[in-house]
């Protein structure tokens, strides 16, 4: 099992609508999750952490399942601009894993 | 100036030229990184250095060279690369480093896009 496992999409989604992508990590012991964002040729942006309790940031929604292992990203109302590539980020003691991303694009 | 400045934007080298990439933090971060970006794949961490120290390689090829002379620069020495080196290279920092469990993400440079010829 890969480390850190995306579903590459692409995700053809409408404007307007929700959109929700997971993350799965194979070390049970990992201790830090975050969700990027990069857009094409540009550089990753911190698009937000995940907490344990799940945190809220606008639009977007970010959840931890640690029985389960997956982190998840929740896009409601979504916006041309949202198209880009998620990043999943794991980080355990010194090791930082990104997933290869997950493409969305949002449709006019 | 804030953020992560990489220099150059672009780069086109030689097999048998040395090149140096730069990379320079205004956050007063305390852990920097280099990242390999190729098409297709996820970023693959290269080296990682806290405070100053080295404390990761990552089975990066000796034709790679880093060095970071303080907490705020950082640079990357090429020599003798192969085309399948082309890729964007991409300068992190960290506010934590890695080692901590850290709850920060990590702030990313633009990148040098480096193509060898």
């Amino acid at each position: 099992r890969k480390e850190v496992e995306q579903d590459p999409g692409p995700f053809n989604v409408p404007e307007g609508a929700t959109v929700a992508f997971n993350c799965t990590y194979s070390n049970s012991a990992s201790q830090s999750f975050f969700w990027y964002r990069q857009d094409c040729r540009k550089e990753p942006k911190l698009l937000m952490s995940v907490y344990s309790s799940g945190n809220e940031d606008g639009r977007f929604t970010a959840q931890l399942n640690r029985a389960s292992q997956y982190i998840s990203l929740l896009i409601r109302d979504s916006k041309l601009s949202d198209s880009a590539t998620y990043l999943c980020v794991v980080n355990l003691d010194d090791k930082i894993i990104f997933g290869k991303g997950t493409r969305l694009h949002i449709l006019p | 100036e804030t953020g992560v400045t990489q220099t150059p934007r672009h780069l086109v080298m030689g097999m048998t030229n040395k090149k140096s990439l730069k990379c320079e933090q205004h956050l007063g971060h305390n852990a920097m990184y280099w990242y390999k970006q190729s098409a297709k794949k996820p970023l693959e961490l290269m080296f990682v250095y806290n405070f100053k120290e080295q404390t990761e390689n990552n089975s990066v090829p000796s034709r790679f060279s880093p060095e970071c002379p303080n907490s705020s620069h950082l640079f990357l020495h090429l020599h003798t690369l192969q085309p399948e080196d082309s890729a964007l290279y991409l300068c992190a920092s960290s506010q934590e480093p890695a080692g901590m469990g850290s709850s920060y993400g990590y702030t990313f440079g633009s990148g040098t896009r480096l193509t060898v010829v």
